[in-house]
């Protein structure tokens, strides 16, 4: 079974950092590519980033880029996104995602970032 | 950016059929793909696939849902709805970065 669990959420004040961790299982890893998605409280899904299986090809919503790195690590079957700068508008449940081919096949539960002061 | 636009709501009766649509600003078809797909969100949850590349039923998901469409006009059709089908829909397009999700359907009961 697919499970992806998403942890290091919590309240973090503006200006600072959070590092965010995937833990995949039940598929292998490092034939996937993998993305971060967020939902703010109460409104629609935003892409962040992506990160190809080997790590080759990297991008970034325009709204992260140069504050969030995607990065991770196949051999401890692990997706990470370090954000720093965070901003208020930032607050958002953040999803790790398995991408098949063009699609978003599975989903984790989420994790909680809350940037305020 | 490609904007996927949604109605935000659609209410219809228990055994009957719902029509969410989904228009993109500009075409995310290829010459192969029509590169739209569907996620269900329930309360609580996160989303899950429901439809890939405009008409693909995701594996695991009832025959009661499809989606058709090309170009900019895409639709979801569950028939008939059933009760624990209440949840917000969302479309999303992979022809271009950055990939784009629309506002969201969400599906009431009449």
């Amino acid at each position: 079974e697919v499970q992806l669990v998403e942890s290091g959420g919590g309240l973090v004040q503006p200006g600072r950092s959070l590092k965010l961790s995937c833990l995949a299982s039940g598929f292998t890893f490092s034939n996937y590519g993998m993305n971060w998605i967020r939902q703010a409280p109460g409104k629609g899904l935003e892409w962040v980033a992506s990160i190809s299986s080997s790590s080759s090809y990297i991008y970034y919503a325009d709204t992260v880029k140069g504050r969030f790195t995607i990065s991770r690590d196949n051999a401890k079957n692990t997706l990470y996104l370090q954000m720093t700068s965070l901003r208020s508008e930032d607050t958002a449940l953040y999803y790790c995602a398995r991408r098949d081919n063009n699609w978003f096949a599975y989903w984790g539960q989420g994790t909680l970032v809350t940037v305020s002061s | 950016d490609i904007v996927l636009t949604q109605s935000p709501a659609l209410a219809v009766s228990l055994g009957q059929r719902a029509t969410i649509s989904c228009r993109a600003s500009q075409s995310v078809s290829t010459s192969s793909y029509n590169l739209m797909h569907w996620y269900q969100q329930k309360p609580g949850e996160q989303p899950k696939l429901l439809i890939y590349d405009a008409s693909n039923l995701a594996s695991g998901i009832p025959v009661r849902f499809s989606g058709s469409g090309s170009g900019t006009d895409f639709t979801l059709t569950i028939n008939p709805v059933q009760a624990d089908d209440i949840a917000t829909y969302y479309c999303q397009q992979s022809r271009e970065l950055p990939l784009t999700f629309g506002s969201g359907t969400k599906l009431e009961i009449k």
